[in-house]
């Protein structure tokens, strides 16, 4: 089975800053998809960004950016020029291209709060 | 366009008493179907998913249920809820070709 492991559990970040939030993965796959989420205070999961393990290219979304490497099994997650509305919490996840059912793993999540 | 509806937002319930919380999704058709808990400050775990009308498959033992009586349409139930079942209960649905996983905006449980 497929784990996520986000190591920190908790940053902080001055606003206008750059922060990247870990994230590794275990699988015996090559073909995967690979994401983050964000959840604000309100609570609704919205998707970040989204990575095909086939795809060298790092994908980038406006201000958030990947470092993927697959050897490592890392996806790493970039924001930069932070701002106060991205305090949140982040969420990797993985999922095994043709998986049954489409089912996602999810890491524990990193709380990242940007101050003023 | 898209776009999946959850209900209520927030429900207060005493132990024992049934439960139903209900997911629809509009603008697609036949789309695979989730039901995730997450406890506070916690991640989310998938509790029951859907590939088709009346298909479930269920991730872990518990007090919960889940039925698809309908095409977009995806409902968590109990008979008789435990204090454990408190939680955030999050609705989701898979976008093919686009392989992404959308979510509703979420029901805060309290079981007391």
């Amino acid at each position: 089975a497929q784990t996520v492991t986000q190591s920190q559990p908790e940053m902080s970040v001055q606003e206008a800053e750059t922060v990247t939030l870990s994230c590794t993965y275990d699988t015996s796959e090559n073909n995967y998809y690979l994401f983050w989420y964000k959840q604000p205070p309100s609570r609704q999961m919205i998707l970040v960004i989204r990575q095909e393990a086939y795809k060298q290219q790092n994908a980038t979304e406006n201000r958030f950016s990947v470092n993927f490497q697959k050897a490592a099994k890392s996806f790493s997650l970039k924001i930069s020029d932070s701002q106060l509305g991205d305090t949140a919490m982040y969420f990797c996840a993985f999922m095994k291209q043709g998986a049954a059912g489409n089912k996602l793993t999810f890491g524990g999540g990193t709380r990242v709060l940007v101050k003023p | 366009s898209q776009t999946i509806h959850q209900w209520p937002a927030t429900l207060v319930q005493p132990v024992g008493s049934p439960l139903s919380l209900e997911c629809t999704v509009e603008g697609t058709s036949n789309p695979n179907l989730y039901w995730y808990r997450q406890a506070a400050g916690r991640g989310l775990q998938l509790l029951f998913y859907s590939v088709g009308i009346g298909q479930i498959s269920s991730e872990v033992p518990q007090n919960l249920s889940a039925s698809r009586p309908q095409d977009r349409q995806f409902i968590l139930s109990s008979k008789k809820l435990l204090l454990s079942d408190s939680g955030f209960y999050l609705c989701a649905w898979w976008r093919q070709g686009k392989n992404i996983q959308y979510f509703g905006a979420g029901t805060r449980l309290s079981v007391l």
